[in-house]
């Protein structure tokens, strides 16, 4: 099973709402990743969770809270959001630590929109 | 600064003819060089990788990839382009930065296959 799963696939909220986009795998990796992507536009890091320890935070601002409660699930918290967050968030996993040897195995993404 | 950069934003190929995707890196030591595919909706896929030794490297799909060295170029190749081709590549590079490992995406190249 290669098979990274993210739910919800679309997800619309207002400024004031708060909302949790999750991820999940079943590979046995150790590391685990968030990205933001823009339309047109390359993946950009912003949180590495390494056994599930934070060890990458891109200057992300803090209306996006990361949490991981156990090695197969990475969980992203949302919170007062600013139309600019709208983006397709990627969620990704690698065999080891944080490598940039290792493959990442991505899953489909969930297309936020903030209104 | 490390960089990764793909001259061609958009790329339109009749179906069955050969296809060469460009990419150029700025790295001082030895990069770990990766090809990921995006299909429209999802995430991404690695398709091919070069670290060290065969400058020539096969991956899936029927892709391969050339390490130049001399010319900092990991160009993509496919003899014979399929429908099912048309997507978002984008070239990678990874570096290691202070303290961690991450891995930084060129801008793409949006490829589109003509019947």
């Amino acid at each position: 099973d290669t098979e990274v799963t993210q739910t919800p696939k679309h997800l619309v909220m207002g400024m004031t709402n708060k909302k949790s986009l999750k991820c999940e795998q079943h590979m046995g990796h150790r590391a685990m990743y968030w990205y933001k992507q823009k339309a047109k536009k390359p993946p950009e890091l912003m949180f590495v969770y390494s056994y599930e320890k934070l060890s990458i935070n891109e200057s992300v601002p803090s209306r996006f809270s990361p949490e991981c409660p156990n090695s197969s699930l990475l969980n992203l918290h949302l919170h007062a959001l600013q139309p600019e967050d709208s983006a397709l968030y990627l969620c990704a996993s690698t065999q080891n630590q944080a490598r940039s040897t290792d493959t990442q195995y991505f899953g489909p993404g969930t297309r936020l929109t903030v209104l | 600064a490390q960089s990764v950069t793909q001259p061609d934003i958009h790329i339109t190929v009749s179906e069955g003819a050969s296809l060469e995707l460009r990419c150029n890196y700025s790295y001082g030591a030895t990069p770990y060089l990766f090809w990921y595919v995006q299909s429209p909706g999802q995430g991404l896929q690695l398709l091919l990788k070069y670290f060290s030794g065969d400058t020539l490297v096969q991956g899936i799909k029927g892709f391969e990839a050339e390490f130049k060295r001399s010319q900092s170029s990991f160009n993509l190749r496919k003899p014979s382009v399929h429908w099912s081709d048309a997507a978002e590549y984008f070239c990678a590079v990874g570096r290691y930065e202070t303290s961690y490992d991450k891995v930084i995406f060129g801008p793409g190249t949006s490829l589109s296959v003509i019947p």
